[in-house]
């Protein structure tokens, strides 16, 4: 069964540094999905990416983040500046249409903000 | 209120038992309803989307209450494996554009 693959499974980084989070989304899929997870909270949805731009985005996804599609598998989140409350799980997922339609989940990046 | 409220449990049952979660939403212009099941520190895997004139799935039976601004999920004949964390998502937008929100979760703890 076809999955989403994110890369890498945990990443540890020094407040103030840029980091960079890695995706490949289910190939046929067109929309794509970032999400972030603090520990012991819910999931929050940070934006979603249709057609090279950004369709969507919460109140959360401020200057610090951007996303990328720099070739045709790959779906990136940049943060950058780190800040220690960005230490969570960030779940990366696609799905064949929009339309609120089942998205499919990878199995996380754990950042770590030391 | 929540946008997306779910008893967070723990909802300890015995193999075999019937076991229902109810999640509440807040805006009426709600589109499109799911459960997800979170395994711990694992991701969010769909279980079953939510449609208006109820869904079933095996042992897994889904159903919206839009008067109510409600969706249920009712587990039968629980198993083991069932030992979960129960996410309702909640999405509003409109066309092709639509913002997913997440509730807290339902633990879930079956023991034998």
């Amino acid at each position: 069964e076809p999955e989403v693959t994110q890369t890498p499974s945990h990443q540890v980084t020094q407040m103030g540094q840029e980091v960079i989070l890695r995706c490949v989304p289910i190939s046929n899929h067109l929309y794509f999905y970032w999400y972030r997870q603090i520990l012991g909270q819910k999931v929050e949805f940070l934006v979603s990416f249709y057609n090279n731009e950004i369709s969507e985005k919460s109140e959360i996804f401020d200057d610090q983040f951007s996303v990328e599609r720099p070739d045709g598998s790959n779906f990136t989140l940049k943060i950058r500046s780190t800040k220690l409350e960005d230490s969570a799980m960030y779940f990366c997922a696609s799905s064949a249409q929009g339309g609120g339609q089942p998205q499919h989940f990878g199995d996380g990046t754990r950042l770590s903000i030391l | 209120r929540k946008e997306v409220e779910q008893d967070p449990g723990p909802f300890n049952v015995p193999e075999g038992a019937t076991v229902a979660f109810n999640c509440t939403y807040s805006n009426s212009a709600s589109q499109s309803f799911f459960w997800y099941r979170q395994d711990c520190r694992k991701e969010p895997k769909l279980l079953m989307s939510v449609y208006s004139s109820g869904n079933e799935d095996g042992r897994f039976t889904a159903q919206l209450n839009r008067a109510s601004q409600y969706i249920s999920l009712l587990i039968r004949d629980s198993k083991l494996s069932d030992s979960a964390t129960y996410l309702c998502v909640v999405n509003k937008g409109t066309g092709g554009s639509y913002i997913p929100t997440f509730g807290r979760g339902t633990s879930l703890i079956v023991h034998p």
